[in-house]
């Protein structure tokens, strides 16, 4: 049973561009959130996908952006990259039956901003 | 807005020692809070989900407790070894879909 799945695991970016980060949830889950870590924190909320639509938003700039497909992997889109957007971006995913259910996390995409 | 803190940022335990790491949150309206072990340069490992309705959850040699009331759960880990060497990290989920996490306490278990 494949858990969580990210591509790429690393990414180097200058500043101005646009990057895309993917993610496969793990079998049997529906719903996806997006995390920002930055070296020595712990993980920001950036936004969960449900049913293909942006069901919640953290305190992120529009410059963020995603998708969800109908087979439930995901897309996080960052444009005018900044230095700052480096960081380790963690995808989790979890199934949406009950208020209690579980996130199981994949090992993430490490974005570089030079 | 919730606040998540993990109080010691950095533990350092002889192998074998047992350990409590400690999470506090100040908003006590919260749907589960969950503690996930994670390795450097990787992602979260979940280690325990605890229920709101719920005093503590078992799984081995790691014990959650969680005291809603007072904004708290400990983490216990029995017997450590030098394989728990990691960074600890608990998250509370409020309302509504968003996961807040604390900073995590980094553990280094010395054999």
């Amino acid at each position: 049973d494949a858990g969580v799945t990210q591509s790429p695991t690393h990414l180097i970016k200058t500043r101005g561009q646009q990057v895309t980060l993917r993610c496969s949830p793990k079998s049997g889950h529906d719903t996806v959130s997006w995390y920002q870590q930055a070296l020595g924190q712990g993980p920001q909320f950036i936004f969960q996908y449900y049913e293909e639509e942006e069901r919640q938003r953290g305190n992120f700039p529009d410059r963020f952006s995603g998708h969800q497909f109908p087979n439930y992997s995901s897309e996080l889109n960052v444009n005018a990259l900044l230095l700052g957007d480096s960081a380790l971006y963690l995808c989790a995913s979890s199934s949406d039956r009950g208020s209690n259910q579980p996130q199981h996390f994949g090992d993430g995409t490490r974005l570089s901003i030079l | 807005k919730q606040e998540v803190t993990q109080i010691p940022a950095a533990l350092s335990v002889p192998e074998g020692e047992n350990l409590v790491l400690n999470c506090s949150f100040t908003d006590s309206a919260i749907y589960n809070l969950q503690w996930f072990r994670q390795d450097p340069g990787k992602g979260l490992t979940s280690l325990l989900l605890i229920q709101s309705s719920q005093r503590e959850q078992t799984s081995g040699r790691l014990n959650a407790s969680l005291d809603k009331s007072s904004g708290r759960s400990t983490l216990y880990i029995a017997a450590s070894q030098p394989g728990d060497s990691a960074t600890y990290l608990c998250a509370v989920r409020r309302t509504g879909n968003q996961f807040y996490f604390g900073t995590g306490t980094s553990l280094t278990v010395i054999p």
